[in-house]
Order: C-alpha cells, then structure tokens, then sequence
C-alpha cells in the first residue's frame, strides 16, 4: 500500500513568516501533484512535479520534488492569508491515486 | 459546463435510507474519481473509472457502495442501507487520462441522521 505522510499536520503562522510542508513515502512515484482545498470546496491543483530534483515556483511558493522520487516539499516565502487551507499532495499507481495525510495551514493577518 | 458539476451540494438523509450522488465532469475527460473526505481528514479513494469501465472496485467501503458511469459522461455513486459512518462529503474529480492533474467537483455534503 502506498502510504503519502505529510507533515506537519497543522501550522498555524503570522502572516509574513516563511515555512515548509514535506510530504514523503517509501514509494517511488513517476510523478507528485500539490493541491491546495479551502473550505467548502474541492481541491485545487497547484503544480505536478515529474522529475527527481525538479524545482518548480508559482510565485510565492516553490515545490521540489526529490531526487529519488519519494518525497516532495512545498516552501512559501511572505506566506499571506490567502494562503490558508489544506495543502494536500498526490501521487498516481496501479489503479489508484493516493493523497496524502493533509496539512492545514493558518496564516493569521 | 466548464468545471466538474455535483449533485446535490448537501443530502441529509435517514439511515438505512438509499443515496444517488452525481457527478458530471469536464467535457473529454476520460478518466473520473471518486473520493471520501471525512471531517478535518485528507481525501480517501474510493474508485475510478477510464472511460466507463472501473478496474478496480476495492477501495469502495462496503458492498454497501456502488458507482456506475455511462456515455463516459455522467457518473453516479449510489450508496444502498445508509450507515451513520457514511456521513462524509463525497468529492468527485476527472482528468483527461488516469494519472494525469485532477479537476475538482465542490462535492455532495451527506449527513446521515
């Protein structure tokens, strides 16, 4: 079974801070997607990921993807109140698609 | 319509009662997901389809759980002898091929009293 671990669960920082969100497996994955949920609504993709090292930036956040494809982090800069919700990672397999645990982010103005 | 459209936003229901969620996705897509959220929970997969077929029916809960899709439209997850612990929202997702970034639906909140 894969299992996608993302951490920390919650966050909760003022607005302006900067922080990190890791979502790693025992699994190779071909590709990772982030997305990010707010409340009453579904998920909404961010980026998709695909090569081990890659490094993509929307913005204010940057997403890498490890270079053995198991892992995955999410770092925004100035983090803005806009930002809160819950940040979710997902990867594809044999006939499922796996997302991660979820971390919920607060960003208090 | 431009984005994945479900019915009804909100179900409340009695258990042992029966439930018929809709989904319509984006216009091509071929492959459609569905998925459990449970309050403050991360997404749990229930089934998809490519195309009208459905590989692999094991992440469905319970026999209780069934999901259909026609035309390689339309989908519906219909859940038989409602269970308090099928209170959830129910999100449905599509995407042009299996594995490729997923579109959202708002999802079907179902309370079951």
């Amino acid at each position: 079974t894969q299992l996608l671990e993302q951490s920390p669960q919650f966050l909760s920082i003022q607005e302006g801070e900067n922080l990190t969100v890791y979502c790693n497996s025992s699994s190779v994955f071909s590709s990772l997607q982030w997305y990010r949920q707010e409340p009453g609504e579904g998920p909404v993709l961010l980026v998709t990921v695909v090569t081990g090292g890659e490094v993509k930036k929307l913005k204010r956040l940057t997403f890498q993807f490890g270079d053995a494809r198991k892992d995955s982090s999410l770092h925004i800069t100035a983090a803005q109140p806009g930002d809160t919700g819950l940040y979710l990672c997902a990867a594809g397999g044999y006939q499922k698609v796996t997302f991660g645990t979820g971390t919920k982010l607060q960003v208090i103005p | 319509g431009a984005g994945v459209s479900q019915s009804p936003s909100n179900k409340v229901t009695e258990k042992g009662k029966d439930v018929e969620l809709r989904c319509d996705p984006i216009s091509g897509h071929t492959a459609l997901y569905w998925y459990r959220q449970r309050l403050g929970q991360g997404l749990e997969f229930l089934i998809y389809f490519q195309g009208n077929s459905a590989p692999d029916k094991s992440g469905l809960p319970s026999d209780r759980f069934s999901a259909e899709r026609t035309g390689e439209s339309v989908s519906t997850l219909t859940i038989q002898r409602t269970q308090q612990e099928d209170s959830a929202v129910y999100l449905c997702a599509s995407s042009s091929w299996f594995g490729q970034p997923q579109h959202f639906g708002d999802g079907t909140r179902l309370s079951i009293l």
